[in-house]
């Protein structure tokens, strides 16, 4: 069974930096890539990038290039996404997702419990 | 950027009505179109992608069509677990962008 387990709320001042990390079973670390997204109170969601855990490799959506930093431990089968330099924009609830492979790009079939990041 | 747009923002209906959703995007996304309900305090949970095709354990009542830049959910005999808010969401685009969303409400 797909479980991505969260960490807890964090409330962090603005230009500081927080990281979050998603602990995940059922073998999803090793057969899927994992998005990261967040959702601003009463907004829609918005995605930030994805990692492919077992290799490492990460990609962000532009606007938080330069900004946030997705990682993978292959022991503890968890990975992290650091953001930076936050502003009051950033509050919001942080969701780790399981990518579902639909076409070129995916769709989310698995989301963690979510991660509310206040900023003040 | 492709931009997605649900109509209404809000919907009231009862239950055992049939209510429809509709999302346009900005350009073409081909079928690259998925739906999901979103309830209080809890992440979106995956109904429908590739616009059509029922997710696994969704239930039947659900269904979607459309292709290019319009899409709709339709949702049969709304039953009291389906007051929630729903949003599409377009994989046809690196970014994977959602619709602002429509709240189902009683």
């Amino acid at each position: 069974q797909v479980q991505l387990v969260q960490s807890g709320s964090e409330v962090r001042r603005p230009g500081s930096s927080v990281k979050v990390s998603c602990t995940t079973s059922g073998g999803t670390f090793e057969s899927h890539t994992l998005s990261w997204l967040r959702q601003a109170p009463g907004q829609r969601p918005e995605w930030v990038g994805y990692i492919i855990p077992v290799q490492g490799i990460s990609q962000v959506a532009q606007q938080f290039r330069g900004r946030v930093t997705l990682t993978a431990d292959r022991a503890t089968k968890t990975i992290y996404m650091d953001m930076r330099r936050l502003t009051f924009d950033d509050a919001g609830v942080y969701y780790c997702a399981r990518d579902q492979i639909s076409g070129f790009y995916t769709v989310f079939d698995s989301w963690g419990q979510g991660t509310l990041i206040s900023v003040s | 950027d492709i931009q997605m747009t649900q109509s209404p923002s809000t919907l009231s209906a009862s239950v055992g009505d049939r209510v429809t959703i509709t999302c346009r995007a900005s350009q073409s996304v081909d079928n690259w179109l998925a739906w999901y309900q979103q309830k209080p305090g809890k992440a979106p949970n995956l109904l429908i992608y590739e616009a059509s095709t029922l997710q696994n354990g969704a239930p039947s009542r659900f269904s979607g069509t459309g292709s290019g830049t319009e899409f709709s959910l339709t949702i049969d005999s709304l039953q009291p677990d389906d007051f929630a808010t729903y949003y599409c969401q377009e994989n046809k685009s690196f970014l994977r962008t959602f619709g602002q969303g429509t709240k189902v409400e009683v």
